[in-house]
C-alpha cells in the first residue's frame, strides 16, 4: 500500500501570511492531484501534475512536482480566510488503472 | 463535481440495520469510485467498478460490504448489520476513462450515523 504523508496536519495563519503544504511518499506516482474539500462536502479537484519539476500556477496557488515523482508542494501565497479548508494531495499509481491514494490532509485555517 | 450525484446526503441507522448509498456519476462518465472518510482524514479507497464490473475491491472489507453498478441506475455500497464503526462519510468519484492521469469528480458525499 502506498502511503503520502502530508505536513503539517494543521496549519492556522493569519490573513496575508504565506504558507506551503508539503506532501510526500517513498513511492512513485504517474500523476499528483490537490484537493480542497470543505465541509460538509465533498473534495474539489484544484491541480493534476504529471511531469516530475511540474510547477503550475493557479492564483495564488503555486504546486510542484518533485523531480522523482514521489512529493510534491503546494505553496499559497497571501492566505485569505476563502482558502480556508482540508488540503488533500493524492497519487495515481504508475502504470494502472486509476488507483488513487489520498493524503493523510492538511487542515488550513485562515483568521482574518 | 457538480455532476456526481449522492443520496441520501445523511443517514442514521441502528446497529443491525442495513445502509444503502446511492451514486449517480457524471453524464457521460462509465467508471465509479467509493471512498470512506472518517473524520480529520484524508480518503481511503474501497472499490472501483466500471458498469456491470467490479474491476478492484482491494479496499472494502470481506464481510457485511458489497457494491454494484449495474447497467441501468446508480451505482450502490451496501453495508448490512451497520456497526459504530461504519460511521464515516462516504463519498463516491466518477471518471470518464481509467488511465492514471484521468480526473476523478467526487460527489458531496453521505454521511452514515450508526447508533
Amino acid at each position: 500500500t502506498q502511503l503520502l504523508e502530508q505536513s503539517p496536519q494543521f496549519l492556522s495563519i493569519q490573513e496575508g501570511e504565506n504558507l506551503t503544504v508539503y506532501c510526500n511518499s517513498s513511492s512513485v506516482f504517474s500523476s499528483l492531484q490537490w484537493y480542497r474539500q470543505e465541509p460538509g462536502e465533498g473534495p474539489v479537484l484544484l491541480v493534476t501534475v504529471v511531469t516530475g519539476g511540474e510547477v503550475k500556477k493557479l492564483k495564488r496557488l503555486t504546486f510542484q512536482f518533485g523531480d522523482a515523482r514521489k512529493d510534491s508542494s503546494l505553496h499559497i501565497t497571501a492566505a485569505q480566510p476563502g482558502d480556508t479548508g482540508l488540503y488533500l494531495c493524492a497519487g495515481a499509481e504508475t502504470g494502472g488503472y486509476q488507483k488513487v491514494t489520498f493524503g493523510t490532509g492538511t487542515k488550513l485555517q485562515v483568521i482574518p | 463535481n457538480a455532476g456526481v450525484m449522492q443520496n441520501p446526503r445523511h443517514l442514521v441507522r441502528r446497529r443491525g440495520q442495513e445502509a444503502r448509498l446511492r451514486c449517480s456519476p457524471m453524464k457521460g462518465h462509465s467508471h465509479v469510485y467509493w471512498y470512506r472518510q472518517l473524520p480529520e482524514e484524508g480518503l481511503k479507497f474501497m472499490v472501483y467498478l466500471q458498469k456491470e464490473n467490479i474491476i478492484d475491491e482491494s479496499g472494502m472489507p470481506k464481510e457485511r460490504f458489497s457494491a454494484e453498478f449495474p447497467k441501468e441506475g446508480p451505482s450502490i455500497l451496501r453495508i448490512q448489520q451497520v456497526v459504530r464503526g461504519d460511521s464515516a462519510a462516504y463519498f463516491c468519484a466518477s471518471s470518464s476513462g481509467q488511465g492514471p492521469q484521468e480526473t476523478q469528480y467526487f460527489g458531496p458525499g453521505t454521511r452514515l450515523l450508526v447508533l
